[in-house]
């Protein structure tokens, strides 16, 4: 069974700390994505990860792509309050896509 | 105007009922998805298309139907809704191996009292 898991789950932190979300998945792929969901509101694509050593970033936010360790982060620089979101990781197996459980992010003031 | 729509947004319908959710896209591509959302679980696949003679089950078909009517068009229908099919649901579209991975619609609120 082919999982994906983020963590932390929830995550709280105050404007203009660092935090990084992990994502580890249990098969191999080489396409992962980043998503973000405000409450209520549809999913938003981030980042398009194609390749093991993929590293993008906009804004206070960065991601990266290591394929063999099956895992990838979100690391969030400086954080301010519009950040405050639920993150999604998916990746690409087989023509389907699989979902992380989500991190719920609140900025703090 | 969204590139996937959704109708209806919200629902509220009675245990028993049969619903239809539907999805229409203008992106042009040919893999369509149904997802639900629990909180705490994600998105988990319910339905997926590749083309319109090409549907296969997800995760957690169980209780649910599909039909790809169009290109552009893929409906759930829930034929007996339950009260744990309470969810928010997605459909999206991708292209294959495409770079930009899923698009999603708006979403539907469906609430089985």
């Amino acid at each position: 069974e082919l999982k994906v898991e983020q963590n932390p789950l929830f995550l709280s932190m105050q404007e203009g700390k660092n935090y990084t979300i992990y994502c580890n998945y249990s098969t191999t792929s080489d396409r992962l994505y980043w998503y973000r969901q405000d409450p209520g509101k549809s999913l938003e694509s981030l980042f398009v990860l194609l390749s093991n050593g993929a590293v993008k970033q906009e804004g206070r936010l960065m991601a990266s792509l290591d394929t063999k360790a099956r895992l990838s982060t979100l690391h969030i620089t400086a954080a301010v309050h519009d950040l405050s979101a639920t993150y999604f990781c998916a990746v690409e197996v087989g023509n389907q896509f699989y979902f992380g459980t989500g991190t719920s992010l609140t900025v703090i003031p | 105007d969204a590139d996937v729509t959704q109708t209806p947004r919200n629902r509220i319908t009675k245990t028993g009922k049969r619903i239809m959710l539907e999805c229409s896209q203008t992106k042009g591509h040919d893999r369509m998805y149904w997802y639900r959302q629990d909180p705490g679980l994600g998105l988990r696949l319910i339905y997926y298309s590749f083309d319109v003679k090409d549907i296969n089950k997800g995760e957690i078909s169980d209780g649910y139907s599909v039909s790809r009517q169009a290109q552009a068009k893929f409906s759930l229908s829930l034929e007996s809704a339950i009260p744990n099919q309470t969810a928010l649901y997605f459909c999206a579209t991708s292209l294959p191996r495409d770079s930009w991975g899923a698009f999603f619609g708006q979403g539907t609120r469906l609430t089985v009292v």
